[in-house]
């Protein structure tokens, strides 16, 4: 019963470099979601996807960029991290929209 | 500006005592979800009531919905320190345009409860 599993949980980055962060479900939701949560601001919705093949941009979109090439995997890509991208990243799954099933976390610093 | 705003940001209770939480919100909603998030770890769904209804129980929870006043609050009876964890609000609006999935969180009320 892993639910949504994320890779990596932390990482470092430098100013500039790429990463990409992977979101794993199980659960066969058609709906997944890249969240990032910064202190005082709750979690703001950076991309979501509504089904295989679909993206489509939340709140936060600059600076993101998304991929969900199979419906279990929801990829979330910095393409140039920036000292503003540090933030922990959370991914959500759902059927519905009553209830998000969320994953652990990835704690990301760009120095 | 945020959709749901939970007040207090932080609160502090001896164990066994109730907890009251509050959440207000800016526009129509289809239902409004309870979360709650252990430190370093993800949101967990905890209960949801929908527009149409106004009380919610589940175990040791109690959601009430006052759609008037667009407010909500989540009552934890009995707490234990094991309670000790940041609780967020999320409504889901009533939009026409928006499709849905666009579910928005609250900044959390911090509750810390001392054995």
């Amino acid at each position: 019963n892993a639910g949504v599993t994320q890779t990596p949980k932390f990482r470092v980055l430098k100013t500039g470099q790429s990463m990409t962060l992977l979101c794993a479900q199980d659960m066969n939701h058609e709906y997944m979601y890249w969240y990032r949560q910064d202190p005082g601001m709750g979690l703001r919705l950076i991309h979501y996807s509504v089904g295989e093949g679909t993206t489509a941009k939340g709140e936060v979109p600059d600076g993101y960029n998304v991929s969900r090439l199979k419906k279990q995997n929801f990829l979330l890509g910095l393409e140039s991290a920036a000292p503003s991208q540090t933030s922990v990243y959370f991914c959500a799954s759902s059927q519905t929209q009553e209830g998000y099933t969320f994953g652990s976390g990835t704690r990301l610093t760009v120095v | 500006s945020q959709q749901g705003e939970e007040d207090p940001q932080a609160l502090s209770i001896q164990e066994g005592e109730n907890a009251t939480m509050n959440c207000s919100y800016k526009t129509s909603i289809n239902n409004l979800q309870w979360y709650r998030q252990n430190s370093g770890r993800g949101l967990v769904h905890l209960i949801l009531i929908r527009s149409n209804e106004r009380e919610k129980h589940s175990g040791r929870l109690r959601v009430t919905l006052d759609t008037s006043k667009k407010s909500s609050s989540l009552l934890i009876t009995a707490s234990r320190a094991a309670d000790t964890a940041s609780y967020f609000c999320a409504t889901d609006p009533a939009v026409g345009d928006t499709g849905g999935f666009k579910t928005i969180f609250g900044a959390g009320t911090r509750l810390f409860v001392k054995a």
